[in-house]
């Protein structure tokens, strides 16, 4: 079984609306990260939780949000999705402290029409 | 502040042929550098990193990576490619102090490897 899982995988979905992508993990990480992807642009970190209680934004969080559910779990949510998110999201985990690697779920590819 | 500049954002070779992907960061502390592979509708994956150990870091897949200080650069390398190493490559710093938690990436090399 996957360490990183995401759900849905795939997703298109209308302007306007309001859409969720989750995050579960079993590696026991207590960090946790959202990251969009576009072709070209690299990644971009959108936000990022160290626990249950310590939610930041990072680099382009406009226009999104997160709940951390439990230390396993993180939720991307898009409260009113325009075309200019469509992007490929990735959910990823590292340990705490240390400058560590970061371990990648298998990505949402999300398209808002 | 940490960034990476990816020479090259497509390398096309021969199967068998040396594979270069270049990698150059800028970073005010030690840094520590990683390379990342996506395939085709697939997650990053780790390929190597460098956390201030050998210069020379042998990763997965046969690949492997020089950190050298003086070029500010950590060039992957593989000796011959397969054409199951057709694949986008990320280099990545990390950050530090209080921001060591964060990875800025380079834009990706997309390597093709023709038969």
């Amino acid at each position: 079984d996957a360490d990183v899982t995401q759900t849905p995988r795939n997703r298109i979905t209308k302007t306007g609306k309001r859409i969720m992508l989750e995050c579960s993990q079993t590696k026991g990480h207590d960090r946790m990260y959202w990251y969009r992807q576009d072709p070209g642009l690299g990644l971009q970190l959108i936000y990022y939780s160290f626990d249950v209680k310590d939610i930041n934004k990072g680099e382009i969080s406009d226009g999104y949000s997160v709940s951390r559910q439990a230390q396993a779990k993180f939720s991307l949510s898009l409260e009113s999705a325009i075309p200019n998110q469509t992007a490929l999201y990735f959910c990823a985990t590292s340990e705490g402290q240390g400058r560590n690697e970061q371990y990648f779920g298998p990505g949402t590819r999300l398209t808002v029409t | 502040a940490q960034s990476v500049t990816q020479l090259g954002s497509h390398v096309s070779v021969s199967e068998g042929a040396l594979v270069l992907l270049r990698c150059n960061y800028s970073s005010s502390v030690p840094p520590y550098l990683f390379w990342y592979v996506q395939y085709p509708n697939q997650g990053l994956q780790l390929l190597l990193k460098y956390t201030s150990a050998a210069t020379l870091v042998k990763g997965i897949n046969g690949f492997e990576a020089e950190f050298k200080k003086s070029e500010t650069s950590f060039h992957l390398t593989k000796p011959s490619a397969h054409m199951s190493d057709a694949a986008e490559y990320f280099c990545a710093v990390s950050g530090s102090g209080g921001s060591n938690y964060k990875l800025t990436f380079g834009k990706g090399t997309l390597l093709t490897v023709n038969p």
